[in-house]
């Protein structure tokens, strides 16, 4: 069974770029997560989708970040402008459901601003 | 609010237990877990336990919890090189019903050969 999987895996841009990042979560998971995870830092959940539907993006950052799960399958997680603070790991992840937390984690997406 | 914490870092001898520990504040979690990262990669769910569990043994992975300290343990036995990764403690809450995890911030185990 094919697991998560994250592009690009390392992305190096100047600040004021934009950025993309591509998720394909494992087949049949409707839950996706993207994470954030400063270095040295546990992952920070950014946004939650059910199928296409994103349910929990409390913690995104509006102004700049957006996401989107056309379909209920891929997602892609949109930086614009990216900003030196916002070098990190980008994580995605996805569940059958929310009722616990066994997250399938995807290599993630390296992300340094410059 | 919600918050997890971890000792930073943990070195053993090839061979030996180690014993990683995290403290949670929400007393409402239902589930709490462990999480293994390996250099580079993503991270990868190693065992959970109940919070109307003390104790749970999984091959050489021993969770302990007490509730009434909000601690919560991971005792790896016979450590061998290839545990040395950065360990993280996660909580989830009976209030919460978005699946949302509050990660600690990762205890780096390092195995001396």
């Amino acid at each position: 069974e094919a697991g998560v999987v994250q592009s690009p895996r390392y992305k190096i841009i100047e600040k004021k770029q934009p950025v993309a990042f591509w998720c394909n979560p494992i087949s049949g998971h409707n839950t996706l997560y993207w994470y954030r995870q400063n270095l040295g830092q546990g992952p920070e959940l950014l946004i939650r989708y059910e199928n296409e539907e994103a349910v929990d993006d409390s913690q995104l950052p509006k102004d700049r970040f957006s996401a989107e799960r056309l379909k209920g399958v891929d997602s892609t997680l949109k930086i614009q402008p990216a900003e030196l603070g916002d070098s990190a790991v980008y994580l995605c992840a996805s569940s059958l459901g929310v009722t616990t937390g066994e997250l399938f984690f995807g290599e993630g997406s390296r992300l340094t601003v410059l | 609010g919600e918050d997890v914490e971890q000792s930073l870092f943990l070195s053993v001898r090839e061979g030996d237990s180690s014993v990683i520990n995290c403290t949670y504040t929400d007393s409402s979690s239902t589930y709490l877990y462990w999480y293994k990262q390996e250099p580079g990669a993503g991270l990868q769910l190693l065992t959970y336990i109940f919070s109307n569990m003390d104790m749970k043994q999984d091959q050489r992975l021993t969770v302990l919890l007490n509730k009434k300290d909000k601690h919560l343990s991971l005792r790896i036995a016979d450590t061998q090189t290839g545990d040395s990764a950065i360990y993280f403690c996660a909580e989830i809450g009976r209030s919460s019903n978005t699946g949302k995890l509050i990660f600690g911030q990762g205890t780096t185990l390092q195995v001396k050969p």
